[in-house]
């Protein structure tokens, strides 16, 4: 597959430990946040996603929270396994419904 | 698979030239989203549409147009093609009108020359 974002900052993490992928938003008016996670050659596929009057939603080994104070959002993944090798993406749901995508991560799994 | 669908899979074109994307969304899904994908430029969203109509407006340039047919499926136009223009275009749906759960399709891989 191809590879996206070759100049994207990396997060490396030994399989087994947990792995927390932060990501600062533009818009304090934006409504929904939504975490992607990019395979190489693949779209994007939808992870989790929260709405601004939450501040904390649990998935299957995955978390976001969200800090509206200082526009932050964070993904953590438990016990990270070889397949969460990916490109990260949060987005978010801004001003007439534009949708604003942060630049990624890549993470990357240490045996 | 998302259930996406997206053709055609590559397309080498030239400069000044005009290209077709096409979309099929999920079954039932009435939104699909187009988005531009480049390595400099990231995940940029282009346009949506909800059930035949314009909805949400992003980075699009004035040279692309899209249009979503009673069908549902999706057509992105993109005319008068500079090199810049080189990037994976996706297409994605969701059921509803808010950005919701979207489901990405494979991408098409334009390459301007």
């Amino acid at each position: 597959g191809e590879s996206v974002g070759l100049h994207l900052p990396t997060l490396s993490v030994q399989e087994g430990d947990n792995s927390i992928i932060n990501c600062a938003y533009s818009n304090s008016a934006s409504d929904y946040f939504i975490w992607y996670k990019q395979e190489s050659g693949k779209g994007p596929q939808f992870i989790i996603d929260i709405r601004s009057n939450m501040d904390k939603r649990q998935g299957q080994r995955v978390t976001v929270l969200l800090n509206k104070t200082v526009k932050h959002l964070s993904l953590q993944i438990a016990a990270t396994q070889p397949g969460d090798s990916a490109v990260y993406f949060c987005a978010e749901n801004g001003p007439d419904d534009k949708i604003i995508f942060g630049k990624g991560t890549r993470l990357h799994i240490l045996p | 698979d998302s259930g996406v669908t997206q053709t055609p899979k590559h397309l080498i074109t030239a400069t000044g030239q005009r290209v077709t994307l096409r979309c099929s969304p999920r079954s039932g899904d009435l939104s699909v989203y187009w988005y531009q994908q480049s390595l400099d430029q990231g995940l940029q969203f282009l346009i949506q549409y909800y059930n035949g109509e314009e909805r949400a407006k992003g980075n699009i340039l004035e040279r692309f147009s899209a249009q979503q047919f009673p069908d549902l499926h999706s057509e992105l136009n993109l005319s008068s093609l500079e090199l810049g223009d080189s990037a994976l275009y996706f297409c994605a749906s969701s059921a509803t009108g808010g950005p919701y759960e979207q489901y990405f399709g494979p991408g098409t891989r334009l390459t301007v020359t």
